[in-house]
Formats: C-alpha cells, sequence, structure tokens
C-alpha cells in the first residue's frame, strides 16, 4: 500500500525552464512533507520540507507546495540547472512515526 | 561530523549465502532506519530503531531479514539465506527525531550499500 506516490518516473525539462515535480498521498494525517534529492551513487539529501499548516515553502530556486484538499504536494525548481539533474524523493511524516517515501522522479535538465 | 557510513558500499554474494550490511549513525542521533530503494516501490522502510530499540519492523520483507543495534553507534541488517530478489541497494539513515517541523524528522542518509546475489 503506497501512501505517498510520484506517477512520473521521469522528467525532461530545458535549462532555464521551470521543473514541477509532482507528489499524491492517501493518508490525511500527515503533518509534515519533505523533499529529498538523490544523485547516483550517493544517499539522497535533504532539499525543502513543508509544514502541514502551510501552503508554501520558498528556499531560493526551490518552492514546494501543498494543497491538502487534493492531498497533493509538488516542488518547483526555477531556472532549472544542470546540476539540478537528479532523482527526486518525495516524503511524508505523521506526528511520530516514520518517514515514508516515494518511488521517486528521475529529473533530466537538457542544456 | 562524518555524516552516516555503511559498509560495504558493494557486496556480491551468491545465493544462499548470509549477508551482513553495517551501519554508523550520526553522534547524538537518537533514531536510525534502515531503506531499500526499489524501482518498484522507491524508498521502502524496513525497520526502525529508537535508542537502540526496534520501533517499527513491519517493512521487513521475510523472516530471512534481521537487524540489531547493539549500542548508539553500531546497527547491522542481516539476510539469511539471501535470494537474488534482495538485490537492491540498502540505505541507513540517521536522525534526532521523528517528529514535525524544523529539524525533527530530517533524516540523514548513507551513501548506501549495492547489493547483488547471483
Amino acid at each position: 500500500d503506497q501512501q505517498v506516490k510520484q506517477n512520473s518516473p521521469s522528467l525532461s525539462v530545458q535549462e532555464g525552464r521551470i521543473s514541477i515535480l509532482n507528489c499524491d498521498y492517501t493518508n490525511s494525517m500527515f503533518d509534515y512533507f519533505l523533499w529529498y534529492k538523490k544523485y547516483p551513487a550517493e544517499g539522497p539529501t535533504f532539499l525543502i520540507s513543508i509544514s502541514s499548516i502551510k501552503d508554501k515553502n520558498e528556499d531560493g530556486r526551490f518552492t514546494v507546495f501543498l494543497n491538502k484538499s487534493a492531498k497533493h504536494l509538488s516542488l518547483h525548481i526555477v531556472p532549472s540547472q544542470p546540476g539540478d539533474s537528479a532523482v527526486y524523493f518525495c516524503a511524508a511524516i505523521q506526528g511520530a512515526q516514520k518517514l515514508v517515501f516515494g518511488q521517486g522522479t528521475r529529473l533530466t535538465i537538457n542544456p | 561530523d562524518a555524516g552516516v557510513i555503511q559498509s560495504p558500499r558493494h557486496e556480491v554474494t551468491e545465493m544462499g549465502q548470509e549477508v551482513t550490511l553495517r551501519c554508523k549513525p550520526i553522534s547524538g542521533h537518537d533514531y536510525l532506519f534502515w531503506y531499500r530503494q526499489t524501482m518498484m516501490r522507491g524508498l521502502e522502510l524496513l525497520i526502525y530503531f529508537n535508542n537502540n530499540v526496534p520501533i517499527d519492523d513491519s517493512g521487513m520483507p521475510e523472516d530471512r531479514f534481521s537487524a540489531k543495534m547493539p549500542n548508539a553507534s553500531f546497527s547491522t541488517l542481516k539476510i539469511q539465506p539471501s535470494e537474488p530478489r534482495d538485490s537492491a541497494v540498502y540505505f541507513c539513515a540517521s536522525s534526532l527525531g521523528v517528529g514535525a517541523g524544523g529539524e525533527q524528522g530530517l533524516a540523514f542518509f548513507g551513501q548506501g550499500t549495492r547489493l547483488t546475489v547471483v
């Protein structure tokens, strides 16, 4: 039972354009969401997070949007750069419980 | 701090053999997680510990899998006997806590162990 879903296994974007990665969840009790970024042969690293009491959090080129009614969050990267090419994982936490991840989306930024 | 350290980085073993993966969490972190990365399920949580005590092992796929944390600075994930379908990248992660907000719940990952069972 996949509680956090990333339905796009891959995404290709032109350098300088906006990259939008999507994530859906089924558990309405999740109260904190995170995005992790993973390069080949490395472990995932934290990128940005958002609390369920907010609908937007911005950090430089990265913005995460949360739509609780739709149980949907998205990560926007603008402008996209070649170094952003990686696998992006969406994750969710419910209270004091475990961190649940999605399947990941491979983002490729084309020069 | 050097971060979460996993060993070995790569492991190739024959079906039926015992495999042991090792993890050293970040000093001071009281939560430790074992994840498995597969194409179909992404990062799948196998088990996690709090203060060296297993809290949730519902993700452990079968009795062939076992994990221990004898002290705050060391954990092992063991597969016995190993099978080809166990081939994956196994990650260990640690955090200060699993709550919501701020640094809480922020897990730091090791570089992973790529396991190949032939």
